[in-house]
């Protein structure tokens, strides 16, 4: 099945740094990847999303792109600021068998640091 | 639009026990996705249902099971709890069509502890 590895586990980083989050996927044949926001004791949130036939979408200050043939995508936060602190985690779609999941790396840690 | 509902928002069970956690996904949302999430593992998957049919599953025991309903709303059973089993479950609602790429909206939770 597909795996999803996410790297780092944890950032910390100044305000009005950047912040990357990169993630590498197994499966060729996921099409679809999500970034989803989560804050402490609150449900994971959608905050941008990339399908394979695009290399790179921007959303004010966050960013992802996509790289196909080396089968990794990564978050981009510019400008952070303390609202930017939660766990992010990325996901790539799976195909197989007629049926989609989603699977999700183990999320990182992200502190920005006032 | 009423986002992803999911009840109950906590638990305590004993270990043997069973449990029964519901999910009422966005109007017109039909796939249903239900996920653990435990601090070291993050996001696993559990399993889908489209149409009141499980369309996939991921890795957990028999233990596991779910099943929807014609309103598409999905229930998660498990059986003979185990202290490992507590948990936050999130169920994750999405329109799903043959192209099944849109981003999913998540509920709030169910915070299981199983003492």
């Amino acid at each position: 099945g597909e795996n999803v590895e996410q790297h780092p586990s944890t950032l910390s980083v100044q305000e009005g740094d950047s912040a990357v989050i990169k993630c590498t996927y197994s499966d060729s044949a996921s099409n679809y990847f999500p970034w989803y926001k989560q804050e402490l004791g609150k449900r994971p949130q959608l905050i941008i999303d990339i399908r394979s036939n695009v290399g790179e979408k921007k959303d004010q200050r966050i960013a992802v792109t996509l790289n196909k043939t080396a089968k990794h995508f990564s978050l981009h936060i510019t400008e952070t600021q303390p609202e930017d602190s939660a766990v992010y985690f990325c996901a790539a779609l799976l195909f197989g068998a007629g049926s989609y999941q989603l699977t999700f790396g183990k999320g990182t840690k992200l502190s920005v640091i006032p | 639009k009423a986002g992803v509902t999911q009840t109950p928002r906590y638990l305590i069970k004993t270990r043997g026990q069973q449990v029964t956690l519901s999910c009422s996904p966005i109007s017109g949302h039909r796939s249903v996705s239900w996920y653990q999430q435990t601090p070291g593992q993050g996001l696993q998957f559990l399993f889908e249902y489209f149409s009141e049919t499980q369309r996939n599953k991921g890795n957990f025991p028999g233990r596991f099971s779910g099943r929807q309903f014609s309103n598409s709303r999905s229930e998660m059973n498990v059986s003979t709890l185990e202290l490992g089993d507590s948990a936050l479950y999130l169920c994750a609602s999405s329109p799903s069509t043959l192209r099944r790429d849109y981003g999913y909206t998540f509920g709030s939770g169910t915070r299981l502890t199983v003492v």
